[in-house]
């Protein structure tokens, strides 16, 4: 079955700290994507990135780095210099190749306070 | 912003009533699903439609229905209202185009049963 674990509920730094957001996964399929969504206070889930089981390269985008371990079923997310704005709910969340459809199993998310 | 836009904003219910959620998908895109995600949790699939018809499903009663239109929009139906049915109810659109497409979130609909 599939699942994702984000074991912190909540974290908070001082603006310009970095920060890092733990995901592990569990899944029996050896395809399969991992998506990191934002959700600020509005409630809309914001894309930020999407990556699939065959690429473990991390990636950088701005602030934004992602780190995906294949050998210890990781996907974390850190914010370098960590900014008020980027204060939201950040989830984690994996989809299956094989369903036949396309289903995200999310995380409980991840509330990160950013304080000046 | 994604172009997913979802309506009414909020909604208060009272329980056994039934409600009916909407959304329009972003342009290009075929395929829609729906979410319902309880306070202080993670989003949880309900369904997915692509083509007009349901492909897919999660752990939801048939209480929980749905449609897609012609033109990809879609409507998510709750019959006979309980508590435990007020979340955040959102909506995605995505491209089939394979298993690879990422899913773009509306606004949401917050539902509450009184």
């Amino acid at each position: 079955a599939q699942k994702v674990t984000q074991a912190q509920t909540e974290i908070s730094v001082v603006e310009k700290e970095d920060v890092t957001l733990d995901c592990v996964y569990e899944t029996r399929d050896t395809t399969y994507y991992l998506f990191w969504y934002k959700q600020p206070p509005s409630g809309e889930l914001v894309f930020l990135i999407r990556r699939n089981s065959f690429d473990e390269q991390n990636e950088i985008s701005g602030r934004y780095s992602w780190n995906f371990q294949k050998s210890t079923s990781s996907f974390n997310f850190t914010i370098t210099a960590s900014q008020v704005v980027d204060s939201a709910v950040y989830f984690c969340a994996l989809s299956e190749a094989n369903t036949g459809f396309q289903k995200l199993v999310f995380g409980t998310g991840t509330r990160l306070l950013v304080s000046p | 912003e994604t172009g997913v836009t979802q309506s009414p904003t909020h909604l208060i219910k009272t329980r056994g009533q039934q409600v009916t959620l909407r959304c329009s998908s972003q342009s290009g895109h075929n395929t829609v699903s729906w979410y319902q995600q309880a306070l202080g949790q993670g989003p949880q699939f309900i369904f997915q439609y692509y083509r007009e018809e349901e492909n897919g499903r999660g752990n939801f009663p048939p209480r929980f229905s749905g449609l897609q239109f012609p033109n990809y929009s879609s409507e998510l139906n709750v019959n006979a209202l309980e508590l435990d049915d007020s979340a955040l109810y959102l909506c995605a659109s995505s491209s089939r185009t394979g298993f690879t497409d990422t899913q773009y979130f509306g606004p949401g609909t917050r539902l509450t049963v009184l």
